[in-house]
């Protein structure tokens, strides 16, 4: 298993500012992930955080609106850049190791207001 | 592409009710397959996981089995109690990927 640490749990934000997340995890792992979830929906993958390059957004992101750091393999940030109400939502860290399950934070609720 | 479809909810039942949630994937060559769980306010869980064909996976009372001839792995409890109150996510993971596709959530709501 894997103990993953996410912060802040919950923030209320002004629009147009940005807020960056935080995601420890308690050992190395090879895989890092970003997901939204939006209020009553499913989780979306945003991007994998890639250690040492940068990471590979899904389509619908661009990393002007959401750029992630990993700057080692037990931690990496996701920013919500020129926050709108829109952007109100959950964001999850996940990670996996090789061929094993992913195992997730538990989560970042924003309210951007 | 690959694609969960699960059974809408909310679903509201009585304590010791059977539950059964229905899922159905789309996706080519023999995905993964697993069932995550969402207590209220918390991030998700891995309920349990099954990674090839008629294998059962189960949890704290909970089971499913990965049925390739319907492209299933509907989720069963037997009894469920209020502390089962949840959003359940069917999702599946490809063999040569790393990527989970999520189903839309069930809310299921126990009451006593």
């Amino acid at each position: 298993s894997a103990v993953i640490s996410q912060k802040p749990s919950r923030d209320i934000c002004q629009r147009g500012t940005s807020l960056t997340i935080q995601c420890q995890v308690d050992s190395q792992v090879t895989m890092m992930f970003w997901y939204r979830q939006q209020p009553g929906q499913s989780l979306t993958l945003i991007a994998t955080a890639n250690q040492g390059s940068e990471a590979t957004y899904e389509s619908g992101f661009v990393i002007d609106k959401f750029p992630i750091s990993r700057p080692n393999l037990t931690f990496s940030t996701l920013t919500v850049s020129n926050m709108s109400p829109e952007d109100s939502s959950i964001y999850l860290c996940s990670v996996e190791r090789q061929n094993t399950e992913a195992f997730f934070g538990q989560g970042t609720r924003l309210t951007v207001v | 592409g690959d694609s969960v479809t699960q059974m809408e909810g909310p679903v509201t039942l009585s304590e010791e009710a059977c539950l059964t949630i229905n899922c159905t994937y789309t996706a080519t060559g023999y995905p993964s397959l697993f069932w995550y769980v969402q207590y209220p306010g918390e991030g998700l869980q891995l309920l349990l996981k099954a990674t090839k064909a008629d294998d059962k996976g189960s949890n704290k009372g909970f089971e499913a089995t990965y049925r390739k001839e319907t492209t299933s792995f509907h989720l069963e409890k037997g009894s469920v109690q209020v502390s089962d109150s949840a959003v359940y996510f069917c999702a599946l993971k490809r063999s040569n990927d790393y990527k989970l596709s999520f189903g839309a959530g069930t809310t299921v709501t126990v009451r006593a």
